[in-house]
């Protein structure tokens, strides 16, 4: 099946610095979300993208959709501690499912 | 955006018992979802919840394990039935189209 493979698996940075994570995948994905989740609760949805090459910013955090339409990439800038969390991506396949990345753990120590 | 609750929010559970979990939505909505999330991992779909037919399941999960319904356009049950350890997981309810909005999940620990 469609797996969407993220790296860094984890990451440990300190207050202040840019993070940066992406997405990968062999297929091609229609759509492109970004979730956050933190402990004890579901996964918010941070930025979704719907064309390729597009680029959208929330606040500190910007993503954008590949140009090929197998990745995409998440930046988070001047980190905080509330950014803490785990981060997944998610891709909207041809049939219109959700596709999960594996997450990459985010830890800020201030 | 919905809003999502979940009951129960957490529960222990005997092997060989069955668990149904409840997903209610603060508006109508045509498309409704059932994640599981096991410990340390991704979420992974287990089925689509359809007002007024049966669920449409993903590869790997069944309906005599997992039973759902959806009797109106707000509201959604899973049952995990006959459950033993491997059961242990977060599961997920979902609503909406491409943006999904989840609701915080039940967390099932199965002794």
């Amino acid at each position: 099946g469609q797996q969407l493979n993220q790296s860094p698996q984890s990451m440990f940075i300190q207050e202040g610095e840019d993070v940066s994570m992406n997405c990968t995948s062999s297929s091609i994905f229609n759509t492109w979300l970004w979730y956050k989740q933190e402990p004890g609760e579901g996964p918010v949805l941070l930025i979704a993208l719907y064309k390729a090459g597009e680029l959208t910013s929330n606040g500190r955090l910007t993503a954008q959709f590949g140009i090929t339409r197998k990745d995409s990439f998440l930046n988070i800038s001047a980190s905080i501690p509330s950014d803490v969390g785990i981060y997944f991506c998610a891709g909207v396949n041809n049939t219109d499912k959700l596709i999960f990345g594996t997450g990459t753990r985010l830890q800020v120590f201030p | 955006s919905a809003v999502i609750s979940q009951k129960p929010s957490r529960d222990i559970c005997q092997r060989g018992t069955s668990l149904t979990i409840q997903c209610q939505v603060d508006s109508q909505v045509t498309m409704m979802f059932w994640y599981r999330q096991q410990p340390g991992q991704s979420l992974t779909l287990i089925a689509t919840a359809n007002q007024g037919s049966e669920a449409t399941y993903e590869s790997g999960f069944v309906i005599d394990k997992f039973p759902i319904s959806r009797p109106n356009l707000t509201f959604s049950t899973l049952t995990v039935s006959n459950m033993s350890p491997e059961d242990s997981s977060i599961y997920l309810c979902s609503v909406s189209g491409y943006e999904q909005f989840f609701g915080p999940g039940t967390r099932l620990t199965v002794l």
